[in-house]
């Protein structure tokens, strides 16, 4: 098993949409995660931190499920910029704070 | 710019060729991470530093590959006899280390082996 697992996609949603991705973790002694995204031929940019049952940020949220070893990020009134790969990321502390990302799930928002 | 920066970004070689990317991380940060890249995939660690020190390397870091960085600051990654599966999308990535575990990137040096 992987240790960090996503739907690769793609997510072909309208603008206005709300949109959800998941993603499993294997390491059930991992505290803390992160989603960035990453856009065409650039670097992955952190989006957001996930440190405990979720985070909030505009349109923007995170949810973890520590039980089922689960996270999600929900999209609300997509737009056109929100394009882009999001990489499901879990940090392992205990080994340099070096990150494992999931495969990444590719979002097209269309007008 | 005080961000992440790689040179070069833009890389092709041929096959059996030795090649070397350099990392400038942001200053003060003691930690830096290689990560490699291919097309549809997320980053997969390579190696980290902190400061001077090369404190893990992943099974993916054959014997071909070296990195160093030699007075703490700026990093080097060396691929000797270079094959076609090392195409890929080499990224850079800083971190203060101490308060904070978040990784800020480079652009990437895309290596493309003929």
């Amino acid at each position: 098993r992987k240790e960090v697992e996503q739907d690769p996609g793609p997510f072909n949603v309208p603008e206005g949409a709300t949109v959800a991705f998941n993603c499993t973790y294997s390491n059930s002694a991992s505290q803390s995660f992160f989603w960035y995204r990453q856009d065409c031929r650039k670097e992955p940019k952190l989006l957001m931190s996930v440190y405990s049952s979720g985070n909030e940020d505009g349109r923007f949220t995170a949810q973890l499920n520590r039980a089922s070893q689960y996270i999600s990020l929900l999209i609300r009134d997509s737009k056109l910029s929100d394009s882009a790969t999001y990489l499901c990321v879990v940090p392992f502390y205990n080994q340099g704070g070096k990150l494992i990302f999931g495969q990444g799930t590719e979002l097209s928002v269309k007008p | 710019d005080t961000g992440v920066s790689q040179n070069p970004r833009h890389k092709i070689t041929k096959r059996g060729q030795n090649v070397t990317f350099r990392c400038d991380p942001i200053s003060e940060h003691n930690r830096l991470y290689w990560y490699r890249q291919t097309l549809g995939q997320g980053p997969e660690f390579l190696t980290y530093f902190q400061n001077e020190a090369q404190l893990e390397k992943s099974r993916l870091l054959s014997d071909r590959f070296s990195a160093e960085r030699p007075k703490g600051s700026f990093s080097t990654l060396e691929i000797q006899r270079t094959e076609q599966g090392d195409s890929a999308m080499y990224l850079c990535a800083s971190s203060p280390g101490t308060s904070s575990y978040e990784q800020y990137f480079g652009p990437g040096t895309r290596l493309t082996v003929t």
